[in-house]
């Protein structure tokens, strides 16, 4: 059954500061992982599909790695911006190329100007 | 594309009232995908179809959840008869198989729902 585990739970941060959000997973047999993006009373934005064969995956300041060894993807953000205030989600498959994503709790992000 | 669209966007009813979500997909998605979110639980995989197909509905709480994909425009999450604790928000969501790195799924805004 794929766990998935996001550290920090809550993070507050100045901007301009570049910061890392982690994600870990049990069952590394996965095809790929999307990272999504999540604002209050909105629904999710994927932000980057990040394939099991690419291992980094990047769109404009954001840039996902992707280690299914270790069971670990990372959400890298650079030069945070009070707009990347949202709630950031890891969601594996739940094995292989599944359709079925597991989503993590989340980290809730809150960047102050 | 206006991506994909729900309603209601909100509802409040009535423990044991019927109520109706409705989904309409991006068009030339095949998939469908409907998920609940609360702040206990998180999101959760209700139910998907390939091509109008339920093809996994083991999300679905119990058998008061029911679900429909009549065809590749619309869907419908239907809740008969309707408890507190379904007091959620529920999306949809779809997407488009193919290539590899074609995979993201893109939801709706949800439906806020309250049973009183």
């Amino acid at each position: 059954k794929q766990e998935v585990t996001q550290i920090p739970a809550a993070l507050s941060v100045p901007e301009g500061e570049n910061l890392v959000l982690n994600c870990s997973f049990t069952d590394s047999a996965i095809y790929n992982l999307q990272w999504f993006r999540q604002d209050p009373g909105k629904g999710l934005t994927s932000l980057l599909l990040i394939q099991s064969s690419q291992r980094e995956q990047t769109s404009g300041r954001l840039n996902a790695s992707l280690d299914k060894s270790s069971g670990r993807s990372t959400l890298y953000i650079a030069a945070s911006q009070p707009g990347d205030s949202a709630t950031y989600l890891c969601a594996p498959p739940i094995g292989g190329g599944s359709e079925k994503l597991v989503f993590g709790k989340g980290t809730k992000l809150t960047v102050n100007p | 594309d206006a991506g994909v669209i729900q309603s209601p966007r909100h509802e409040v009813t009535e423990m044991g009232q019927e109520v109706t979500l409705r989904c309409k997909p991006i068009s030339g998605h095949d998939y469908l995908f409907w998920y609940r979110q609360t702040m206990m639980r998180g999101l959760e995989l209700l139910i998907y179809f390939n091509n109008n197909v339920p093809i996994d509905d083991s999300g679905m709480p119990e058998d008061r959840f029911s679900a429909k994909m009549p065809n590749a425009s619309f869907s419908t999450l239907k809740i008969q008869p309707s408890e507190p604790r379904d007091s959620a928000v529920y999306f949809c969501a779809s997407s488009i198989s193919g290539q590899a790195g074609e995979e993201t799924q893109y939801f709706g805004p949800g439906t806020r729902l309250l049973v009183l």
